[in-house]
């Protein structure tokens, strides 16, 4: 069974500073991974997908399959990047993710 | 595209009560998906359906939750008997029957049972 780890409930830091909202994964396949957001009274919504290796907003993710982990990096947060960030997998041939239960970010001023 | 629709956005139910959430996909999609959040928790998958078919319920508890998609009108999940347990936000999501890998979520109903 897969399992989505992410291990901070809360993660705080200044406007300005580097940022790494973690996340770690258990599955024995090649799994697909995504990094979702929710600002404060939005919907949920995906910010990017291991697989497009895109930059959405300043942030990346890189999946290490080494670790097993898909960390979500910005190198200067914004005060508009306060939200819950979700990581999710998606496992071969399945339409339903697996989410993380979720870490909240405080940019602060 | 008003992307997707849930109501009613707030529900309030006394235990014992029977609670009907409404969830709407976006237009053209035609799988839905339900996912309960807990306090403190991620979110944890419910069921799967397509139009008039359950795909996968094998997150829905086994007594008192029920859900369906009619081949018209919106997803209904349906919860009897409420306890406060059942107090949560209930997301749905949508996607196209292509295969896609992207949900969209609707904004979610909270629900509290008093």
């Amino acid at each position: 069974a897969q399992r989505v780890t992410q291990p901070e409930k809360l993660l705080s830091v200044f406007k300005g500073a580097p940022v790494e909202l973690k996340c770690n994964y258990s599955y024995s396949g090649s799994p697909e991974l995504f990094w979702y957001v929710q600002y404060s009274r939005q919907r949920l919504q995906l910010l990017l997908r291991h697989i497009s290796r895109e930059s959405i907003k300043g942030f990346t993710a890189d999946l290490n399959k080494g670790e097993t982990s898909f960390h979500l990096k910005k190198p200067f947060a914004q005060e508009e990047d306060s939200a819950m960030y979700y990581c999710a997998l998606l496992s071969g041939g399945s339409y339903i993710p697996t989410f993380g239960r979720g870490t909240s970010l405080i940019v602060h001023p | 595209n008003a992307g997707v629709m849930q109501n009613p956005r707030h529900l309030v139910r006394r235990r014992g009560q029977e609670a009907r959430l409404r969830c709407s996909p976006m237009k053209g999609h035609s799988h839905v998906y339900w996912y309960r959040q807990l306090p403190e928790e991620g979110l944890k998958f419910m069921v799967y359906l397509q139009k008039e078919n359950i795909i996968d319920e094998s997150g829905m508890p086994k007594e008192r939750f029920s859900a369906e998609f009619p081949k018209e009108g919106p997803s209904i999940l349906r919860i009897q008997q409420v306890v406060r347990g059942d107090s949560a936000a209930y997301f749905c999501a949508s996607s196209p029957p292509t295969g896609e890998y992207e949900q969209y979520f609707g904004p979610g109903t909270r629900l509290t049972v008093t």
